[in-house]
């Protein structure tokens, strides 16, 4: 299963931009970027995912690198809602790789 | 429209016992996946099902084991329990499964298992 690299936190004042990145050298050409963000006490949650283009949706923005070797989400006004552990990770398809690694993820602090 | 619910949220067994815990997809999704959540090793996957056929699992004993419904509400049951399967068990589901990379997951808020 090809890996994800993230780094272990990084910190936010409130209502800045926040770009998170993440690396993933070993990508196949038919893996999906996912982003997930776990709040404290809650189960992980659905933020982005892209192939190949760059992505947009209410909640973020996903920039994928030309050579799909690396990613990064984008939070275009950080709150202090949005301090959670953030998940890259690649999908594949077909059954067999029709699961989610999780790595360690990036914990995000926003400070106000 | 509901989200993915898991029953109960918190849990209490002791060693040697046996449990089930229970997902309730949202509406329309037939894949269920569960996962297991510790400080130690995070989010490790368990298994998936989708129309009541198991598509994938992980690396885990075969004390853990799954199982879903024709209504594509899942449980999993632990047996034999010991002090490290305590844990936060997630349950996940997606619209689709093999071919659905693209496809999202909504996760539930988990059962929280505490083994004594």
């Amino acid at each position: 299963d090809a890996k994800t690299t993230q780094p272990n936190s990084m910190e936010s004042n409130e209502e800045e931009p926040v770009h998170l990145p993440c690396n993933h050298s070993t990508i196949s050409g038919t893996d999906y970027i996912h982003w997930y963000r776990q709040l404290p006490s809650q189960g992980p949650e659905y933020v982005i995912h892209g192939l190949t283009s760059n992505v947009n949706n209410r909640m973020a923005s996903l920039a994928i690198a030309e050579d799909r070797k690396s990613s990064t989400l984008i939070l275009h006004r950080a709150t202090l809602r949005d301090a959670a552990v953030y998940y890259c990770i690649l999908r594949g398809n077909g059954g067999a790789t029709n699961k989610l690694i999780f790595g360690t993820g990036t914990l995000l602090a926003v400070q106000p | 429209k509901a989200g993915v619910t898991q029953t109960p949220r918190y849990l209490i067994k002791t060693r040697g016992q046996q449990v089930t815990l229970s997902c309730s997809p949202i509406s329309g999704h037939r894949s269920v996946s569960w996962y297991q959540q510790t400080p130690g090793q995070g989010l490790q996957f368990l298994f998936e099902y989708f129309s009541e056929t198991q598509r994938n699992k992980g690396n885990f004993p075969g004390r853990f084991s799954g199982r879903q419904f024709s209504n594509s509400r899942s449980e999993m049951n632990v047996s034999t329990l010991e002090l490290g399967d305590s844990a936060l068990y997630l349950c996940a589901s997606s619209l689709l499964s093999a071919g659905g990379a693209s496809d999202g997951y909504t996760f539930g808020s988990g059962t929280r298992l505490t083994v004594v």
